[in-house]
């Protein structure tokens, strides 16, 4: 069974500091995506990640995939409150349908 | 931008009813997803479907749960006997064909309360 794993999972940083979410997954993929939440709203693609050593940037979040190490990074520089959201990494099973298996969810604060 | 919609936003039945939760696709999208997220858990796999039938399922989408795409437009989701445990925010998603650059769109979802 696919797992997707996140970490950490509770994030608070300061303002202007950077960070990075780490997400593993268990079996061989080579589609990751990542999206964010708000609080009480929907799923917001952010990125789509396909290859391996692919990076995608966008703004201050900046996302990459390993997928001999099975590893996903979303990089945060240079926080700012408006990130405050969490962040959910999905991996694609693509001949099952497609259907996503998400790991547990960053919730990440910044903090003035 | 296209969107996924999805009615009601918030939905409150007793135990034992049956619910029915409607979604509208994206018009060129072929492939529609159900998704379930417990409060404060990681969102989770129901359904899958495409061409009309289900393409995938979860253990969770046991019998009392079904899909349907009764026209063109419509995608819905229906719990014939509602449980507390069924308490839930459910998305729908839907995407335009089977390619790994094409992201799976979600609408905001319901919030199904069980009492």
């Amino acid at each position: 069974e696919l797992k997707v794993e996140q970490n950490p999972l509770f994030l608070s940083m300061q303002e202007g500091k950077n960070y990075t979410i780490y997400c593993n997954y268990s079996t061989t993929s080579d589609r990751l995506y990542w999206y964010r939440q708000d609080p009480g709203k929907s799923l917001e693609s952010l990125f789509v990640l396909l290859s391996n050593g692919a990076v995608k940037q966008e703004g201050r979040l900046m996302a990459s995939l390993d997928t001999k190490a099975r590893l996903s990074t979303l990089h945060i520089t240079a926080a700012v409150h408006d990130l405050s959201a969490t962040y959910f990494c999905a991996v694609d099973i693509y001949n099952q349908g497609g259907k996503l298996i998400f790991g547990q969810g960053t919730e990440l604060s910044v903090k003035p | 931008e296209p969107e996924v919609t999805q009615t009601p936003s918030h939905q409150v039945t007793q135990m034992g009813q049956e619910v029915i939760l409607r979604c509208v696709p994206i018009s060129n999208h072929l492939y529609f997803y159900w998704y379930r997220q417990i409060l404060g858990q990681k969102v989770e796999f129901l359904v899958s479907f495409y061409n009309n039938e289900i393409s995938e399922k979860s253990e969770i989408f046991d019998d009392q749960f079904s899909v349907e795409r009764p026209d063109g437009s419509n995608f819905t989701l229906k719990i014939r006997s509602t449980k507390l445990e069924d308490s839930a925010m459910y998305f729908c998603a839907s995407r335009e064909g089977p390619q790994g650059n094409q992201p799976q769109h979600f609408g905001d979802g319901t919030r199904l309360s069980i009492l």
